[in-house]
């Protein structure tokens, strides 16, 4: 296991609706990053965090937001939700950001249906 | 064009065959490159990094191709926990550059008795 947790495991929301989604890294990690994954597809970035600051940010509205706190923990926001956001999201956690070849460890995702 | 392409596959196998999956990407910026595996509805998780020289992890071997931007992933001796689908993975962590990971759409592999 990777040691990198989400929650919750999955979640139901009416077009609209806000949500709120969480991670806790991988131990001794400071980097998270978030995908969004639709069925069939690979994973899209959709931002990363660095020591609490977002540090890039993949082709996604301002809606989508996010938070890393002090222990590197992060949520994903999303607000007035559309159909097509419909998605397993992902967050990856990795050790340093700006070395070469570093590598993400993912958790068991959210999987989010929104009707 | 997509930044990462995969084979579209899927590809059916019997155990022990061996199968390659090929992958192409677009940006000569990329560092990083690296294979995951994703089993049905579970997040991906990292089979291999690719270096520059190649290389091999048990019936696993890999290999990068710089100048062609091509990467390839060999599965010898396929065994039925092999089934899954699998992504090609770029990256241009390095500087001042964020650590994005770009997917492929993914192959689909299935390993029959």
């Amino acid at each position: 296991e990777t040691g990198v947790t989400q929650s919750p495991t999955h979640l139901i929301k009416t077009r609209g609706q806000q949500v709120t989604l969480r991670c806790s890294s991988q131990s001794g990690h400071n980097t998270v990053s978030w995908y969004q994954q639709a069925l069939g597809q690979g994973p899209q970035f959709i931002f990363q965090y660095y020591r609490e600051e977002e540090n890039g940010r993949g082709n996604f509205p301002p809606r989508f937001s996010g938070l890393q706190f002090p222990n590197y923990s992060s949520e994903l926001n999303v607000n007035a939700l559309e159909l097509d956001d419909s998605a397993l999201y992902l967050c990856a956690s990795s050790l340093e950001v700006g070395s070469r070849g570093y590598e993400q460890y993912f958790g068991p995702g959210t999987r989010l249906t929104v009707t | 064009r997509k930044e990462v392409e995969q084979d579209p596959g899927p590809f059916n196998v019997p155990e022990g065959a061996t199968v390659a999956f090929n992958c192409t990407y677009s940006n000569s910026a990329s560092q990083s490159f690296f294979w995951y595996r994703q089993d049905c509805r579970k997040e991906p998780k990292l089979l291999m990094s690719v270096y520059s020289s190649g290389n091999e992890d048990g019936r696993f071997t890999a290999q990068l191709n710089r100048a062609s931007q091509y990467i390839s992933l060999l599965i010898r001796d396929s065994k039925l926990s092999d089934s899954a689908t699998y992504l090609c993975v770029v990256s241009r962590a390095g500087g001042t550059s964020y650590g994005k990971l770009t997917f492929g759409q993914g192959t689909i592999l299935t390993v029959h008795p």
